[in-house]
């Protein structure tokens, strides 16, 4: 159970839009809707940007929005805050166990 | 408010054994999946349990099986983590997490309570 592939960092001046990929397998990503994205900081548990791919649960911003195509899935970040200045994992359900979970090896998002 | 609050994470011998608990409040525990992520230190989030909501089914990743056990405790909202044959590579903060959505993603996180595995 390899963790998904994800940029170790990403890098953008408030105000930009950038864009984390999040790369699996026919196995995860690309087996189902399952897909969802965590942003978290420093010495702060996870908290839940996406869900089902580019479901948003109540609460969290409109600049964050999530798709898929084939095996990788994407968050867009758009509008960079500092606030946004974190970590952020994907999550997807894999089949390579039975309903069992695998995070991204996450990306730390630096507002320059 | 839903919240969850983990406790019992301590510093451990190598091979020794540990029970972390999560205690569940404002949500109607017995209807949620109940998983238990953690993160070594620097490191990134990894998922390491699961179980149902009567306790029936437990998930876990390869590398906690035959050392790490998932119960519950309907009657007390509560979620364990039994932790035996303990490694230097399983000191992390421990999360208890679940989903109020309906769905697989977790919405509602605790802390975290801390284990190190260290002589």
């Amino acid at each position: 159970q390899s963790a998904l592939t994800q940029p170790a960092s990403v890098s953008g001046s408030p105000g930009q839009s950038i864009t984390i990929s999040c790369s699996g397998t026919s196995s995860d990503v690309g087996a189902s809707n399952y897909v969802s994205w965590y942003q978290q900081h420093p010495g702060r548990a996870p908290k839940l940007l996406i869900y089902e791919v580019s479901d948003r649960p109540s609460g969290v911003s409109y600049r964050f929005s999530g798709s898929k195509s084939g095996n990788t899935a994407y968050l867009t970040i758009s509008g960079l805050l500092a606030e946004d200045d974190a970590d952020y994992y994907c999550y997807s359900y894999t089949t390579i166990s039975v309903s069992t979970y695998v995070f991204g090896s996450g990306t730390k998002v630096t507002v320059l | 408010e839903v919240q969850l609050v983990e406790s019992g994470g301590d510093l451990v011998q190598p091979g020794g054994s540990l029970r972390l608990s999560c205690a569940a409040s404002g949500l109607t525990f017995r209807n949620h999946w109940m998983t238990w992520v953690r993160q070594a230190p620097g490191k990134g989030l990894e998922w390491v349990a699961n179980i149902n909501q009567d306790g029936s089914i437990q998930h876990s990743v390869d590398s906690v099986k035959g050392r790490f056990t998932t119960s519950r405790d309907n009657a007390e909202n509560s979620v364990f983590l039994q932790m035996t044959g303990l490694r230097a590579e399983d000191t992390a903060v421990y999360f208890c997490a679940t989903s109020t959505t309906g769905t697989s993603a977790m919405d509602v996180w605790g802390h975290g309570t801390t284990v190190t595995v260290s002589s």
